[in-house]
């Protein structure tokens, strides 16, 4: 089993959609959530980074952590063609390498 | 804003080239790291460095190894290219200080085909 699982999609939203993007992860030390955005043909670049439980928001995104499930989730409101890209959940415990999951593939159509 | 900027976008060689991926970035920062991407996989940590002339490795060093002997820069290198080296490999850096989980900065990657 894979520390990290990451639905690969593709997701295929019309534009004004609410987007939900969702990681689960087996190891209760992670502390640390991120989400990295990736374009085609680009690096990954960092979205939303949320320390232990809660809510974090930022314009239209607005990430989730639920420690107890081991569930994160990333929202995104009035989803924009120029939304579509990978995401990229990642994790880590303190001083630790990150911990990515494989991807999940959006599309906003206009 | 900071800058990692990868030699190559393209890169083609051939089964058991030695090959170099270069990667430097502008912003002093301590940490660099070499991944690779592949579809389904996600990033998987090959190597990474906290100083100058200091290598750890990840999760996949196998058949790679790496150089950094200045500290802005950070090579790595396939020995002798195989087909399963065949990916996309990202660069990454990030300060050093506090939690190494903290903000990576990546290159656009270098799509490597090993034929």
């Amino acid at each position: 089993q894979k520390e990290v699982e990451q639905d690969p999609g593709p997701l295929s939203v019309p534009e004004g959609a609410i987007v939900s993007l969702n990681c689960t992860y087996s190891n209760s030390a992670f502390q640390y959530f991120m989400w990295y955005r990736q374009y085609s043909r680009k690096g990954p670049e960092l979205l939303m980074y949320t320390y232990s439980s809660g809510n974090k928001e930022d314009g239209r995104f607005t990430a989730q952590v639920d420690k107890s499930s081991k569930y994160i989730s990333l929202f995104i409101r009035d989803s924009q063609p120029s939304d579509s890209a990978t995401y990229l959940c990642a994790m880590s415990k303190w001083t630790d390498k990150l911990i990515f999951g494989t991807g999940t593939r959006l599309q906003v159509f206009p | 804003d900071v800058k990692v900027t990868q030699s190559s976008r393209y890169l083609v060689k051939r089964t058991g080239e030695k090959v170099f991926l270069e990667c430097v970035q502008d912003m002093d920062h301590e940490n660099m790291f070499w991944y690779r991407q592949d579809p389904g996989l996600g990033l998987r940590l090959i190597y990474f460095s906290y100083d100058v002339k200091m290598k750890e490795k990840g999760d996949i060093p196998e058949g790679y190894s790496v150089s950094r002997e200045k500290k802005e820069r950070f090579s790595l290198i396939l020995e002798s290219a195989s087909t399963n080296q065949t990916s996309m490999y990202l660069c990454a850096s990030h300060w050093g200080g506090g939690a190494t989980n903290e903000k990576l900065f990546f290159g656009s990657g270098t799509q490597l085909s090993v034929l």
